[in-house]
């Protein structure tokens, strides 16, 4: 079964500094993806960012990028010039295969406080 | 198109009393998940349709538990005979197995709270 792990209950940066959120996940698959998620207050969850994997280079979305590293089942997530709109709940996300319809397994979450 | 939508937002019920939660989807998506959250954690699958059939189901999802999506449109999450555990958020998500490797796109939730 996959499993994924946020070790960071909470992370907190100040405004314009970088942060990064960690996230390791099992796999026995050797072709999936990997998504980082965002969950504002009392807002919908909202896709960030999207890895594949069988592409060694690592995805980059205006100020969010991840470091991907397969072979440790790495995924963090780095957010530049972080924002007060960036505070928010993220969670890392594995789609399964097609078999089970590709759900998503999250991790616990990491709740990223954003000070002015 | 306004994305996933979910009714209501936030329901109070008594225990032993049924509730019935409504999911649009994003019109032209096949795929259709519920997930269950509770405060601080994440999401946990419950169980997904393609279409109108239910493909999957999670130990989760208890026989008080009922899932539909009549003509592959909508979907209801039924609980019946609540209990104080059942009280979470319960997430809508929708996604297109014709699109990017089935990016599910998430509703913004129905609130549940047992008394």
């Amino acid at each position: 079964a996959q499993t994924v792990t946020q070790s960071q209950p909470e992370m907190s940066v100040q405004e314009a500094e970088t942060v990064t959120l960690s996230c390791t996940y099992d796999t026995s698959e050797s072709d999936y993806y990997l998504f980082w998620y965002k969950q504002p207050p009392s807002r919908q969850m909202i896709l960030v960012i999207r890895q594949e994997a069988y592409k060694q280079q690592n995805a980059t979305e205006n100020r969010f990028s991840v470091n991907f590293q397969k072979a440790a089942k790495s995924f963090s997530l780095k957010i530049s010039d972080s924002q007060l709109g960036d505070a928010a709940m993220y969670f890392c996300a594995y789609p399964g295969g097609e078999t089970s319809g590709s759900r998503l397994t999250f991790g616990e979450g990491t709740q990223l406080t954003v000070n002015p | 198109d306004t994305g996933v939508s979910q009714n209501p937002r936030h329901k109070i019920t008594k225990r032993g009393q049924n509730v019935t939660f409504r999911c649009d989807p994003i019109s032209e998506h096949n795929r259709l998940y519920w997930y269950r959250q509770t405060l601080g954690q994440g999401p946990e699958f419950l169980t997904y349709f393609q279409n109108e059939a239910q493909l999957e189901k999670s130990r989760l999802l208890s026989d008080r538990f009922s899932a539909e999506r009549p003509k592959g449109s909508f979907s209801t999450l039924e609980i019946q005979r609540t209990e104080q555990g059942d009280s979470a958020m319960y997430l809508c998500a929708s996604s297109s197995d014709l699109q990017f490797k089935n990016i599910q796109y998430f509703g913004a939730g129905t609130r549940l709270s047992v008394l």
